[in-house]
């Protein structure tokens, strides 16, 4: 049981390349999200999806997309990366609760750097 | 929106207790979530209060007034591998399950 896995770890990219982050879990989790996490910041959330074929705006989309075809993976897309985009990525799961949350599990993370 | 404040960092000495505050204001209210994050590590799951009072995990404690809008981790005993930031989060009830908003975080540093 692997938990929540990122692919890749790190990356570095140039202005206005493109790129997809790759978030991977084996808990059956209905639920998956992208976060970004910036000193001094809280994690701040980019994109969700509450079941397969389903992703929602969280509160800083812009910039990128997302996709969720299987259920166990959440894809996260930058089509033209910008230098205000290096930060940190963190995926996470939970499962649903009817009425209420559920503890989310999150990945080890990518570090990302745009110059 | 929702607004949550906690200290930026707290200094403690091994062995010692130290009390990590947090006040928020959400729209509704659906529990409350404290996670510990290690410097370059994802963050873990602590604890979770939905009604008020205090909950007693270990070395760890949670407590929470919902009529105040406000939370504390508490922290015994304090090891070396306690040093991290601790999220506190917030979940409202804007959408019907309940998204998290994180707090900034609170560093810990133990020293010895």
């Amino acid at each position: 049981n692997a938990g929540v896995t990122q692919t890749p770890k790190f990356r570095v990219l140039k202005t206005g390349q493109s790129m997809t982050l790759l978030c991977a879990q084996d808990m059956n989790h209905e639920y998956m999200y992208w976060y970004r996490q910036d000193p001094g910041m809280g994690l701040r959330l980019i994109h969700y999806s509450v079941g397969e074929g389903t992703t929602a705006k969280g509160e800083v989309p812009d910039g990128y997309n997302v996709s969720r075809l299987k259920k166990q993976n959440f894809l996260l897309g930058l089509e033209s990366a910008a230098p205000s985009q290096t930060s940190v990525y963190f995926c996470a799961s939970s499962y649903q609760l009817a009425g209420g949350v559920d503890t989310q599990y999150f990945g080890p993370g990518t570090r990302l750097t745009v110059l | 929106g929702q607004n949550i404040d906690q200290p930026t960092e707290m200094t403690a000495t091994e062995g010692a207790i130290v009390q990590i505050n947090c006040t928020y204001q959400t729209s509704g209210f659906n529990g409350l979530f404290w996670y510990q994050q290690h410097a370059g590590e994802a963050p873990t799951f602590l604890s979770y209060n939905v009604l008020d009072g205090l909950e007693e995990k270990g070395r760890f404690s949670s407590f929470l007034s919902r009529s105040k809008g406000y939370s504390y981790l508490l922290l015994k005993e304090l090891q070396m591998k306690d040093s991290a930031s601790y999220l506190c989060a917030p979940a409202g009830t804007t959408d019907s399950w309940g998204k998290l908003q994180f707090g900034a975080g609170t560093q810990v540093v133990v020293t010895p």
